[in-house]
């Protein structure tokens, strides 16, 4: 079935590292590709997202490019913030007519001052 | 726009009892779709309704059901507990059945079965 892998974390950064969390999928049909950010008690909220290959979305300093040829779309970020520090899911919506959205496993974002 | 509304925000149950969830959408959506999120398997869909049908499923058992209701209110209603359903579970909306629309989602209902 369709797919996400995100790499595991937790991810460790001082502020104003640059940051890359990694995320591959399945290559079924043509999905539209999601990063969601998850704050400690609360439920999902979009981050950005892009809905054909090469588009790239950006959102709060944060940007992602959807790669059809690597299956990726990778999040990074040039400057983090403590505020930054969350869980962070990538997400894929089924193609074909079929709303079956598939998640990451999320990965944790730790920022130190 | 008030966000999506979910009720309670935590639950106690024993083992073998149902439980029913309830999931109050962003005025005008009319997708809303339920997920169950643990720190074994992350998070997994349950599945969607758009006007009041269920439109597509994830792998759950029967004991997992829902429906939603004209003014697209849904509630969400499991059966028969076991202890692995502990987990929190989510809701999310959106305003169209578009694939490329993001999803809206709930702070969750935090279900604990002992």
């Amino acid at each position: 079935g369709d797919s996400v892998t995100q790499m595991e974390g937790p991810v460790t950064l001082s502020e104003e590292a640059f940051l890359t969390i990694n995320c591959t999928y399945t290559a079924t049909g043509y999905p539209s590709l999601f990063w969601y950010v998850q704050y400690p008690g609360e439920g999902l909220q979009l981050l950005l997202k892009a809905t054909k290959a090469d588009d790239k979305g950006s959102n709060k300093g944060f940007e992602a490019t959807y790669r059809k040829e690597t299956t990726s779309f990778h999040l990074e970020k040039g400057s983090v913030q403590v505020s930054d520090s969350a869980v962070y899911f990538c997400a894929r919506h089924a193609s074909g007519g079929s709303y079956i959205p598939t998640f990451g496993r999320g990965t944790s974002l730790i920022v130190h001052p | 726009k008030a966000g999506v509304t979910q009720t309670p925000r935590y639950l106690i149950k024993t083992r073998g009892q149902q439980v029913t969830l309830s999931c109050s959408p962003i005025s005008g959506h009319r997708s809303v779709s339920w997920y169950q999120q643990t720190p074994g398997q992350g998070l997994q869909f349950l599945f969607e309704y758009f006007s009041e049908t269920q439109r597509n499923k994830g792998n759950f058992p029967g004991r997992f059901s829902g429906r939603q209701f004209s003014n697209s209110r849904s509630e969400m209603n499991v059966s028969t507990l076991e202890l692995g359903d502990s987990a929190l579970y989510l809701c999310a909306s959106r305003d169209t059945g578009q694939l490329n629309t993001e999803a809206f989602f709930g702070q969750g209902t935090r279900l604990t079965v002992v």
